[in-house]
């Protein structure tokens, strides 16, 4: 069993719909929680950062956290065609070992 | 600011070859990631430098891959010999020393072995 465990989809839905992507982990010692956006042919860059449980916002998207559950999510309001990427979720118990789930392809489709 | 660099971004080479990929980090960043990222799965960690140190190199397969960062700047990756196993991107990353697990990662190096 992988640490990280992330539905690789694909995903895809409507233009202006909620998305809601999801990973579960199994290492009850991570404690920062990470959401990596991914453009094709491109590097990953991080879009949401949460240190242990609760949520987070910015603009259309919200990262949340459940420690307890070993479940962390993001949500995308108002889903837009240019948030068609893969979204890699990743974790880790210090700050700078990253353990990263599959990734979750998704389009938005206008 | 510049962004991570790596170099080539695209190689293809026959089965047995060697290869080699470089990366510039951003200024100032003392810590220096390689992952390998197979098609359809997540970037996973190769070596890990603090300044010129390699402070992770767990999942490093030594007998063929080494990397080095001399003066604690720019990286180099190398496989020798490649296999058809290895075709993948090699991602370079690195963050900065206040470091809050935010990683600034480079386009790859995508490497196809034939």
């Amino acid at each position: 069993q992988k640490e990280v465990e992330q539905d690789p989809g694909p995903l895809s839905v409507p233009e202006g719909a909620i998305v809601s992507l999801n990973c579960t982990y199994s290492n009850s010692a991570f404690q920062y929680f990470m959401w990596y956006r991914q453009y094709s042919r491109k590097g990953p860059e991080l879009l949401m950062y949460t240190y242990s449980s609760g949520n987070k916002e910015d603009g259309r998207f919200t990262a949340q956290v459940d420690k307890s559950s070993k479940y962390i999510s993001l949500f995308i309001r108002d889903s837009q065609p240019s948030d068609s990427a893969t979204y890699l979720c990743a974790m880790s118990a210090g700050a700078q070992k990253l353990v990263f789930g599959q990734g979750t392809r998704l389009t938005i489709n206008p | 600011e510049a962004g991570v660099v790596q170099s080539p971004r695209y190689k293809i080479i026959e089965k047995k070859q060697p290869v080699a990929f470089w990366c510039n980090p951003i200024s100032g960043h003392n810590t220096l990631y390689w992952y390998l990222q197979n098609l359809g799965q997540g970037p996973e960690l190769l070596i890990r430098y603090e300044n010129e140190e390699a402070v992770d190199d767990s999942q490093l397969p030594k007998d063929r891959f080494s990397a080095e960062r001399l003066k604690g700047v720019d990286s180099t990756l190398k496989i020798q010999p490649a296999e058809l196993g290895d075709s993948a991107v090699y991602l370079c990353a690195s963050s900065p020393p206040q470091n809050t697990g935010e990683l600034f990662f480079g386009e790859g190096s995508r490497l196809t072995v034939l």
